[in-house]
């Protein structure tokens, strides 16, 4: 089983719609959950991070992390032609390390 | 807004060469990271560094690879005798403590191997 799976997509949906991003993980020694969004040939840029379980908000978007799924999601609502990029999940096992380990990324296209 | 700047944004060497990928981290970020991007894979971790030393590496940061931050602002990635697997995207992160939270990544280096 991979430690972090996360669907590639693509998923395309409409100006406006709610948009639901997900990853599972198996490591449950994952306590730090961040989402990023990387667009074409450029840097992965941090959208929002959460620790342990619960939810998250800022504007648009809204992190919900369940440990005892070991599921994580990223809300965006309204969504607009620009959010179109690829997110990716990542997750940190504590605060003694560094090291993140991503999803795959999924690729989200918001039409017009 | 501070960033973490990358250079060069794009390097071409061939089979064998070395290749030295240069960050500038935030200015007042302590911790420092390397990561990779295979074409259409994941990001992966390579290394992380704090207080001039390795902090942790993963299992493809071997001999061929090495870390230095030869001043005060700049942080390098240096890799021997490329190989053509090496090509991917390069990255290099920072952030203000371990552990997380806030890693903040610059543009990336694209390197090919030839």
């Amino acid at each position: 089983q991979k430690e972090v799976e996360q669907d590639p997509g693509p998923l395309s949906v409409p100006e406006g719609a709610i948009v639901s991003l997900n990853c599972t993980y198996s490591n449950s020694a994952f306590q730090y959950f961040m989402w990023y969004r990387q667009y074409s040939r450029k840097g992965p840029e941090l959208l929002m991070y959460t620790y342990s379980s619960g939810n998250k908000e800022d504007g648009r978007f809204t992190a919900q992390v369940d440990k005892s799924s070991k599921y994580i999601s990223l809300f965006i609502r309204d969504s607009q032609p620009s959010d179109s990029a690829t997110y990716l999940c990542a997750m940190s096992a504590g605060s003694n390390t560094g090291k993140l380990i991503f999803g795959q990324g999924t690729t989200l296209q918001v039409k017009p | 807004e501070p960033e973490v700047t990358q250079t060069p944004s794009h390097q071409v060497t061939q089979m064998g060469q070395e290749v030295i990928l240069r960050c500038v981290p935030i200015s007042n970020h302590l911790y420092f990271y390397w990561y990779r991007q295979i074409l259409g894979q994941k990001v992966e971790f390579l290394v992380s560094f704090y207080n001039n030393e390795i902090s942790e590496k993963s299992e493809i940061f071997d001999d061929q690879f090495s870390v230095e931050r030869p001043d005060g602002s700049n942080f390098t990635l240096k890799i021997r005798s490329t190989k053509l697997e090496d090509s991917a995207m390069y990255f290099c992160a920072s952030s203000e403590r371990q552990g997380l939270l806030e890693q903040y990544f610059g543009p990336g280096t694209r390197l090919t191997v030839t």
